[in-house]
């Protein structure tokens, strides 16, 4: 069985570019997070889908993050225009149930210039 | 001050060795403890889940929580090279799933052979 994979694995962008992530969570798993990591700092929850909607993004530091998840399956993680502080490793997990084991993908790490 | 403190080691043990890798928190509303591993370049996986105070094992792994006095901790017997990764513990309250889990910074263990 496939495990989450996330899609680039790093990238590097200018700032006030666009850059956008993928994840594929685990076939089957309603429940799909985002999560960040800044260097040096924890992991840090940005928001939750169970299916195609959004149950919490109350971590999404503001309004340049956009996410989307088409059709309960793929979740997008759009950053536009993307700032320096926005740098840091993006963390896509999924699972069955909101209180069910979390499986993280590889992570897609992202630096702006 | 943050509510989950994690010494980021790094951490260099022989193999064989006991690891002893801790973490104090803050918020006395946090019921479910983790540990996860994280291998350079991966995901974080889920090694140990423990539900309010008490130990539990697993193999060559114990986890403690004392919520008495805010702190848990994750033993490694026998230590193997392969157990070389960073170690992060992550808390969460009973409601609220998975939005509201909060990670250590972890700690860089290296076991050498």
């Amino acid at each position: 069985e496939a495990g989450v994979t996330q899609f680039p694995s790093h990238s590097v962008i200018e700032k006030g570019q666009t850059v956008t992530l993928r994840c594929d969570p685990i076939s089957g798993h309603d429940n799909l997070y985002w999560y960040r990591r800044v260097m040096g700092k924890e992991i840090k929850f940005l928001l939750h889908f169970v299916k195609e909607s959004k149950q919490d993004e109350s971590g999404m530091p503001n309004n340049r993050f956009l996410a989307e998840r088409t059709g309960g399956t793929y979740s997008t993680l759009k950053v536009q225009p993307a700032e320096l502080e926005d740098s840091g490793v993006y963390f896509c997990a999924s699972s069955p149930r909101t209180t069910g084991e979390l499986f993280f993908g590889e992570g897609s790490r992202l630096t702006v210039l | 001050q943050k509510e989950v403190e994690q010494d980021p080691g790094p951490l260099s043990v022989p193999e064989g060795a006991i690891v002893s890798l801790n973490c104090t928190y803050s918020n006395s509303a946090f019921q479910y403890f983790m540990w996860y591993r994280q291998y350079s370049r991966k995901g974080p996986e889920l090694l140990m889940y423990t539900y309010s105070s008490g130990n539990k094992e697993d193999g060559r792994f114990t986890a403690q929580v004392d919520k008495s006095s805010k702190y848990i901790s994750l033993f490694i017997r026998d230590s193997q090279p392969s157990d070389s990764a960073t170690y992060l513990c992550a808390m969460r309250p009973v409601s609220g799933g998975y939005q509201k889990v909060t990670f250590g910074t972890g700690t860089k263990l290296q076991v050498i052979p």
